[in-house]
C-alpha cells in the first residue's frame, strides 16, 4: 500500500501569511495526487487535481506542485477562510489512501 | 449542479447490519467511478470502497473486505453500500463522492454510522 506522509500535522499561521503543506508518497504516483480542504461539520472540497490543477472556483492564491514522491500544496496569502484541515489523496493505485491531515490554525 | 444525498445510517450494534445510499443527480452518473470514504470522529480521511461507473469492478479497503459491499443502480442514479458485522472502529460519518481519475470532485454532506451496544 502507498502511504502518504503530510507535514506538518499543525501549521500555525496569521492572515496574510505563505503557507506550503507537504505530502510525500512511499513510492511514485506519478501526478495521482489531489489536496482537499474540509472545514468542522463539513464534508472535504476538492482543491487542486493531477498534483497541480486548479479546481474550477477555487482562488487562484492555492497552488500544487509536485511529481513522483513529494508534493506541496501553497497557499499565498492566507484570508480569514482558508483556516481548516487539508488532505492530500493518492489515486495511483489502490487502496486509495490520504495523508493524515494538517491542521491550519491562527 | 451536482447534489450526492446520503441516507442510512444510524445507531446499529456490533455486529449488526446497515445499507447507506446516495442518491445522485445533477450528472451523468454513470460517467463517474464512485466512492465511499468516511471519517472517524475527530479523526481523518479513510477510503472504504469504489466501484466502477458501470458497476461492474469494485475495490475495498482491507478493513471491510469481506463485510462490505458496493453496488450502483445506474437507472435511478443510486449508490449503496451494505455494511454487515459492523464493529465499533466502523463508527464514522460515511461521505460518498464521485471520482474521477484525479480525484473527487463532488461530495455528499455524510450520514453518521454509530456501532455501539
Amino acid at each position: 500500500d502507498i502511504q502518504l506522509t503530510q507535514s506538518p500535522s499543525f501549521l500555525s499561521a496569521s492572515v496574510g501569511d505563505r503557507v506550503t503543506i507537504t505530502c510525500r508518497a512511499s513510492q511514485g504516483i506519478s501526478s495521482y495526487l489531489a489536496w482537499y480542504q474540509q472545514k468542522p461539520g463539513k464534508a472535504p472540497k476538492l482543491l487542486i487535481y493531477a498534483a497541480s490543477t486548479l479546481q474550477s472556483g477555487v482562488p487562484s492564491r492555492f497552488s500544487g506542485s509536485g511529481s513522483g514522491t513529494e508534493f506541496t500544496l501553497t497557499i499565498s496569502s492566507l484570508q480569514p477562510e482558508d483556516f481548516a484541515t487539508y488532505y492530500c489523496d493518492q489515486l495511483n493505485s489502490y487502496p486509495r489512501t490520504f495523508g493524515q491531515g494538517t491542521k491550519l490554525e491562527i | 449542479e451536482v447534489q450526492l444525498l446520503e441516507s442510512g445510517g444510524g445507531l446499529v450494534q456490533p455486529g449488526g447490519s446497515l445499507r447507506l445510499s446516495c442518491a445522485a443527480s445533477g450528472f451523468t452518473f454513470t460517467d463517474y467511478a464512485m466512492s465511499w470514504v468516511r471519517q472517524a470522529p475527530g479523526k481523518g480521511l479513510e477510503w472504504v470502497s469504489t466501484v466502477s461507473g458501470g458497476g461492474d469492478i469494485t475495490y475495498y479497503a482491507d478493513s471491510v473486505k469481506g463485510r462490505f459491499t458496493i453496488s450502483r443502480d445506474n437507472s435511478k442514479y443510486t449508490l449503496s453500500v451494505h455494511m454487515n458485522s459492523l464493529r465499533a472502529e466502523d463508527t464514522a460519518i460515511y461521505y460518498c463522492a464521485t471520482q474521477g481519475v484525479f480525484g473527487s470532485g463532488s461530495w455528499g454532506q455524510g450520514t453518521l454510522v454509530t456501532v455501539s451496544s
